[in-house]
């Protein structure tokens, strides 16, 4: 069955420090893949995509992510976290079907 | 563009009571998707259409829920006769083909 995997449920870094948040995916052929940030409150919007080429793939607020094809994972990084990157990530995977399967998210908090 | 717009914002309700959630997608978009959100479950996808039709409801928690979408603007999702469990944040979102999915800001329904 195909589905999205985010095994850390709750990380907190410092704020200034480097961050990697995990995503793996089990799907039969290469998936399109998305990384959504939700602020509490609000919707979710969009940090970055994969759908094919280029592994590395950069997205808004300096955020870019690897697809690692052998690992069958897609993690999302940033050199450098800032306070208002505290927030709720979730990654996501989908194919022609237009429905996405979506990681259990991850909650972010940046230490002062 | 406006992005995808939904209505009400809140809701609170009484058991018993019919609830309609609203949604406008993005101008030219040709899927359209209806989430749900809690705590205990994170995000679960209820239905989805393609062109204005239904694709997948296999999401819809029971016959008290039901979603319509009448034309290429405009989406309801129903829920009769409500209940306290179906408290939740309920997102629209919709995409073009298989891509990005755009979401709405959501309603926060509250059922007492």
């Amino acid at each position: 069955a195909q589905s999205v995997t985010q095994p850390d449920i709750h990380i907190t870094v410092s704020e200034g420090a480097s961050l990697e948040l995990r995503c793996n995916y089990s799907y039969g052929a290469t998936p399109y893949l998305f990384w959504y940030v939700q602020s509490p409150g609000q919707g979710l919007q969009l940090l970055l995509k994969y759908f094919s080429g280029d592994t590395l793939v950069q997205g808004i607020k300096g955020f870019e992510a690897e697809f690692k094809r052998s690992q069958s994972s897609f993690n999302l990084r940033k050199p450098s976290v800032h306070w208002s990157d505290a927030a709720e990530y979730f990654c996501a995977g989908g194919g022609n079907t237009g429905k996405l399967i979506f990681g259990q998210g991850t909650t972010l908090q940046v230490k002062p | 563009d406006a992005g995808v717009i939904q209505s009400p914002r809140h809701e609170v309700t009484e058991m018993g009571q019919e609830v309609t959630l609203r949604c406008k997608p993005i101008s030219g978009h040709d899927y359209l998707f209806w989430y749900r959100q809690t705590m205990m479950r994170g995000l679960e996808l209820l239905i989805y259409f393609n062109n204005n039709v239904p694709i997948d409801d296999s999401g819809m928690p029971e016959d008290r829920f039901s979603a319509k979408m009448p034309n290429a603007s405009f989406s309801t999702l129903k829920i009769q006769p409500s209940e306290p469990r179906d408290s939740a944040v309920y997102f629209c979102a919709s995409s073009f083909a298989s891509d990005t999915q755009y979401f709405g800001p959501g309603t926060r329904l509250t059922v007492l």
